[in-house]
């Protein structure tokens, strides 16, 4: 059964990089049915794509945050990891990992979700 | 403000047929299939329908999904008190090269 698991600092400070890592298990990021990525949800307000990751090393960012994230994998410890830097209080948000479809391209399943704060 | 365009809320009586618009443009929408997922506050987003009308394995017929041109729809037919919760839709944009989510609808069962 495939599980996503998000860990990561739950509080980050104003200026500093927020880092996330989604473990996988149950399939293997080196898949090339899927793709992998990360949204997210600050309080109160709606969904926010942020980044995808092929297997082979292919990246799409949301061009609104692209400056800002790196998205990697770690294909030996079967995770993939979000860098987002120079965070303000904007960044406070839960963050989903999910896999993504390759074709047709959906987010078929999502893990449960991290909050990280952005607070002094 | 996202890109894809939701009503922020929609309401219904159990029973009742319930309808979720969503409206985009031509480089999302109007070119690509539309997803739709079913978000309960506080546990991880659901797919409810991918290719604008294809229901995943395990999702009540319940749930029909459609598209024309630039707009999408989620309709709900005999409404139930557990299909309270968030909906969202979501597009690939060729302009943007990423997906866009709406803004997300917010399902009452009255």
């Amino acid at each position: 059964q495939l599980q996503l698991q998000e860990s990561g600092p739950g509080l980050v400070k104003p200026l500093a990089t927020l880092s996330l890592t989604c473990t996988v298990s149950g399939d293997s990021i080196s898949s090339s049915s899927y793709y992998w990525g990360w949204i997210r949800q600050p309080p109160g307000k709606g969904l926010e794509w942020i980044a995808n990751i092929y297997y082979s090393g292919s990246r799409y960012y949301n061009p609104t945050l692209k400056s800002r994230v790196t998205i990697s994998t770690d294909s030996s410890k079967n995770q993939f990891s979000l860098e987002l830097s120079s965070v303000t209080a904007a960044d406070t948000a839960v963050y989903y990992c999910a896999r993504r479809v390759y074709w047709p391209r959906y987010f078929d399943h999502w893990g449960q979700g991290k909050l990280v704060t952005v607070s002094s | 403000q996202s890109v894809l365009t939701q009503p922020p809320s929609v309401s219904g009586t159990p029973g009742q047929r319930v309808t979720i618009s969503c409206s985009g443009s031509g480089s999302n929408i109007g070119t690509n299939a539309v997803n739709w997922y079913q978000h309960f506050p506080g546990t991880a987003p659901k797919i409810l329908m991918f290719s604008s009308n294809q229901r995943p394995s395990g999702v009540p017929d319940r749930f029909s999904g459609s598209k024309s041109g630039t707009s999408a729809s989620l309709a709900i037919s005999g409404l139930q008190s557990v299909d309270e919760a968030d909906y969202y839709c979501a597009a690939w944009d060729d302009s943007l090269n990423g997906v866009v989510f709406g803004g997300g609808t917010k399902l009452t069962v009255l």
